[in-house]
């Protein structure tokens, strides 16, 4: 079974200051994906970024990036420069290559205060 | 090319009465997938649609629940005799042929059993 795991319910960053954001999963697969997803207030999930297990280097997306380790299935978010429409709950995804379906973890609640 | 739509944005059922849940996918996606956010917790997967068939609804509830996606018109999710507890957020998401990692989400229907 794969499990997502994101331990911090609640954060807080100062308006242009950087925060990382952690995500711990399960799984016995080698070929998968992960995300992070942002819902704001509004709903809607919004894509931040995707990493494929298969490459070493850590994603990147303007200010958004990734420190993926493999071996501690660990994949964590940095924002820098936080920005006040960056205040969302954050979530991080799995999913296996051969699969069709998210496995989310149960949020992190992000407010930056100006 | 418009996202991904769901209607209605929000939905206020008495127990026992039937709620109808629509997605259109966004254009040229022919996978639909549908995810149950319940409060405080992450999305859920629920079932996986193409055009006619049911793919995978290994996350559906054995009873009430029922969902189909047909050759014309919207998919549809179905829950009957609806219960307190099918009070959530209900995500629609569309992707691309064998692209699954793709998922572009809808903006919710809101449901309250009251």
């Amino acid at each position: 079974a794969q499990t997502v795991t994101q331990s911090q319910p609640e954060m807080s960053v100062q308006e242009a200051e950087t925060v990382t954001l952690s995500c711990t999963y399960d799984t016995s697969e080698n070929n998968y994906y992960l995300f992070w997803y942002k819902q704001p207030p509004s709903r809607q999930m919004i894509l931040v970024i995707r990493q494929e297990a298969y490459k070493q280097q850590n994603a990147t997306e303007n200010r958004f990036s990734v420190n993926f380790q493999k071996a501690a299935k660990s994949f964590s978010l940095k924002i820098s420069d936080s920005q006040l429409g960056d205040t969302a709950m954050y979530f991080c995804a799995f999913m296996l290559m051969t699969g069709n379906q998210f496995y989310f973890g149960t949020g992190t609640s992000l407010t930056v205060i100006p | 090319n418009a996202g991904v739509m769901q209607n209605p944005r929000h939905l206020v059922r008495r127990r026992g009465q039937e709620a109808r849940l629509r997605c259109s996918p966004m254009k040229g996606h022919s996978h639909v997938y549908w995810y149950r956010q319940l409060p405080e917790e992450g999305l859920k997967f629920m079932v996986y649609l193409q055009k006619e068939n049911i793919i995978d609804e290994s996350g559906m509830p054995k009873e009430r629940f029922s969902a189909e996606f047909p050759k014309e018109g919207p998919s549809i999710l179905r829950i009957q005799q609806v219960v307190r507890g099918d009070s959530a957020a209900y995500f629609c998401a569309s992707s691309p042929s064998l692209t699954y990692y793709e998922q572009y989400f809808g903006p919710g229907t809101r449901l309250t059993v009251t």
